[in-house]
C-alpha cells in the first residue's frame, strides 16, 4: 500500500543543491509528508516534514504542490556526508501515534 | 539524552525457532512503533503499542507479537521464523501528545538472520 513514488536513483555535485521529487497523488487531505533518510543500513533520520505549507528548518526545505500530489526535498548545499537513501513518506493515522507509509526510496550519490 | 536503543544489534536464528527483539524508546517518549525492513527495501510497519495495548497492526501474521511494559519499553516476538523473516528490524518512538516537529525517533535496529 505505498503511497509515495520516487526515482530509484540521483547525483549530485558536492556544493550544489539535491532536488529530490516524490509523488504522493493518492494523499489525503489530513495526511502528513515525512521525510527521513537512511545511511548505511542504521536507523532513518528525520529530516523534515509537512502539510501544505512549504517548510524549512536547518537540514532542508521541504516544497509541497498546491494540490498536494507531489513535493521536493531540497537539499541547499550537499555535503558527502549527505549520500544516502532519501525515503519519502505519507504518515497515515493523527499526532504522533500515525503509522509511516514509506516507498522504495531514493539514493542520493553526493559526487565530489 | 539517549534516544531508541535496540537490543541485540545482530542475531541469526534457525528455521521454526522464536525470536525475541527488544526496544527502549528515547526518554520522553511513550509510543513504540515497529518496523520491518528488507534488504534493499523500505521500512514496513508491523504494529504500534501505545499504553501497553497494540493500537494498530500492517498486514503482518498473528506470528508477529508484541508487548509494551510500563516504562514504555517493548518487545517483538515472532514465532516459527521463516528464511523470509530475515531483515532489519527497526523501532521508532513518538509522543501520543507531543507536537510533531520532532515525530519519530528510530533505533539503529536489529539484524536478523534465519537460516
Amino acid at each position: 500500500d505505498a503511497k509515495t513514488t520516487q526515482p530509484p536513483s540521483m547525483d549530485c555535485a558536492e556544493g550544489r543543491a539535491a532536488n529530490l521529487p516524490c509523488n504522493h497523488s493518492t494523499i489525503s487531505g489530513n495526511e502528513y509528508v515525512y521525510w527521513y533518510r537512511q545511511i548505511h543500513s542504521q536507523g532513518p533520520q528525520y529530516i523534515i516534514h509537512g502539510l501544505k505549507n512549504n517548510e524549512t528548518n536547518e537540514m532542508a526545505s521541504l516544497i509541497i504542490t498546491e494540490d498536494r500530489k507531489s513535493s521536493t526535498l531540497i537539499l541547499p548545499h550537499a555535503t558527502l556526508r549527505d549520500t544516502a537513501v532519501y525515503y519519502c513518506i505519507v504518515r497515515v493515522g493523527s499526532g504522533n501515534t500515525g503509522k509511516l507509509i514509506f516507498g522504495q526510496g531514493t539514493t542520493l550519490q553526493v559526487k565530489p | 539524552d539517549a534516544g531508541v536503543t535496540q537490543s541485540p544489534t545482530h542475531l541469526i536464528k534457525t528455521r521454526g525457532q522464536q525470536v525475541t527483539l527488544r526496544c527502549s524508546p528515547k526518554s520522553g517518549h511513550d509510543t513504540v512503533s515497529w518496523y520491518q525492513q528488507a534488504l534493499g527495501q523500505g521500512p514496513q510497519f508491523i504494529f504500534q503499542y501505545y499504553e501497553e495495548e497494540e493500537r494498530q497492526r500492517g498486514n503482518f501474521p498473528d506470528r508477529f507479537s508484541g508487548h509494551q511494559f510500563p516504562n514504555y519499553s517493548s518487545e517483538l516476538n515472532v514465532n516459527a521464523l521463516l528464511l523470509g523473516d530475515s531483515a532489519l528490524y527497526l523501532c521508532a518512538s513518538s509522543l501520543a501528545g507531543g507536537n510533531y516537529n520532532y515525530g519519530y525517533t528510530f533505533g539503529s535496529g536489529t539484524r536478523l538472520t534465519v537460516v
